[in-house]
């Protein structure tokens, strides 16, 4: 079953623009994790926040965790066309593994 | 691309017949993941390894079995291809430093059953 659910399913925005896509979860976390993906590509880890951490940055990236309502959600400002990719979370429950959610697909149109 | 290569990157099989999908990495990490990727599921785990020998199912291991021999290879089978197993499969590594370490990703594997 999907511990992480991002949303929205689809985004598409200009460039120049800001990207802001939330992800929810069910159980107790470790760590939730971003990765992108691009057309045909394996994912690529951009960010990893830890459950006792609130907000994250990372150039143009900016994450949030509240723990209370089990969510997260990824900024991306000043979105470029490269920026267009699918976005996943992925949750680590304290064990090997990660659960990834469905993820949200972005289209940053010039 | 963090040192994984997974073959065959393309690969049509007939509904019955066993398939062999390989990851190999230059990384020497300890951890290696078998995902499946379909539309509307997203990515879902088959099977994972913690060392050589030491394998553990996920969530979606039925039909599947893996087998890692070597720290660098970790092998997945499809003891009998079925329709529903036409996917893209990815292979992951991730270092032994913690729960907190990222997974790298190989370029997937597009697999049809015909």
């Amino acid at each position: 079953s999907q511990q992480g659910e991002e949303d929205p399913q689809a985004l598409s925005i200009q460039e120049g623009e800001n990207a802001t896509m939330n992800c929810s979860y069910k159980t107790s976390i470790n760590n939730l994790q971003w990765y992108r993906q691009n057309s045909g590509r394996g994912l690529v880890h951009l960010i990893l926040i830890r459950s006792n951490e609130r907000e994250k940055h990372s150039g143009r990236l900016r994450v949030t965790l509240d723990t209370s309502k089990k969510s997260s959600s990824l900024l991306i400002t000043a979105s470029r066309a490269a920026d267009t990719a699918s976005y996943f979370c992925a949750t680590n429950s304290g064990y090997s593994t990660l659960t990834f959610g469905k993820g949200t697909m972005l289209l940053v149109s010039p | 691309d963090a040192g994984i290569t997974q073959s065959p990157r393309h690969k049509v099989t007939e509904t019955g017949t066993p398939v062999t999908l390989r990851c190999h990495q230059t990384e020497n990490h300890r951890y290696m993941y078998w995902y499946r990727q379909d539309p509307g599921h997203g990515l879902r785990l088959i099977h994972y390894s913690y060392g050589v020998k030491d394998t553990d199912k996920g969530e979606v291991s039925d039909g599947y079995s893996v087998s890692r021999s070597k720290t660098e290879d970790f092998l997945l089978t499809l003891e009998s291809a079925t329709s529903s197993q036409t996917s893209v499969y990815f292979c992951a590594i991730r270092d032994q430093t913690g729960v907190n370490s990222p997974l790298h990703f190989g370029n997937g594997t597009r697999l049809t059953v015909t």
